[in-house]
């Protein structure tokens, strides 16, 4: 099946440093988004990107879907973006994601 | 606001008293989920439903049951649960497979 790798694991940074997170995916995908989940658990959408360049705020995706990547920019990094970041991916004739094993982001104040 | 509501948010129980968490969208759409987390494992796939009354199973889906009478609503149902079930889960509903999907706020499961 469809292998969906996330680099860094892990990652600390101090507030105010800018980051890239990576997802690589090992097949044609037709849907691919980033998630946070918080220190609550809560799974929050930051993305749906299954191709090109988005961004909201101090975060920005960009996904090359012919090269079988994603990546997550953070700027400016806050303490609240602490938690775990997972890319998701969904591809032709299913009907599920197919998670990554995520980074896990912890900003220092 | 669209939203995918799932109750409860925590649960403990006892093994074997029949439980069911429940899963509500208001975004008309067509195509729900169940996940559970587990760590080391990550979010895993659980039964699916395309439409009112078509659900098939996910990756994981023994000791699980679902149904889908409304399109808004598609229930989580655990007839005898067991300690292996203890898991953080997952609601989420589309309009399709290939458009973005929305998850609830999850439900914390604890069976003792």
């Amino acid at each position: 099946g469809i292998q969906v790798e996330q680099s860094p694991p892990d990652l600390i940074l101090q507030e105010g440093a800018n980051s890239t997170l990576r997802c690589n995916f090992s097949d044609s995908v037709n849907n691919l988004q980033w998630f946070h989940q918080n220190p609550w658990g809560q799974l929050i959408n930051l993305f749906y990107i299954p191709s090109g360049t988005k961004q909201n705020g101090r975060l920005s995706a960009t996904t090359v879907a012919t090269e079988r990547y994603s990546l997550l920019y953070i700027s400016s990094s806050q303490t609240t973006d602490s938690g775990v970041y997972f890319c998701a991916v969904g591809w032709p004739g299913t009907y599920k994601y197919i998670f990554g094993t995520g980074t896990r982001l912890k900003v220092l104040a | 606001e669209a939203q995918v509501t799932q109750n409860p948010r925590y649960l403990i129980t006892v093994t074997g008293k029949k439980l069911t968490v429940t899963c509500s969208q208001n975004m008309n759409h067509e195509y729900m989920s169940w996940y559970r987390q587990d760590p080391g494992l990550g979010l895993r796939q659980i039964y699916y439903s395309m439409n009112v009354e078509v659900t098939d199973k996910g990756d994981v889906p023994e000791g699980y049951k679902v149904s889908r009478k409304e399109k808004r609503n598609f229930p989580l149902i655990l007839e005898s649960p067991s300690p292996n079930q203890t898991s953080l889960y997952f609601c989420a509903s589309s309009f399709s497979q290939v458009t973005e999907a929305f998850f609830g706020q999850g439900t914390r499961l604890t069976v003792v």
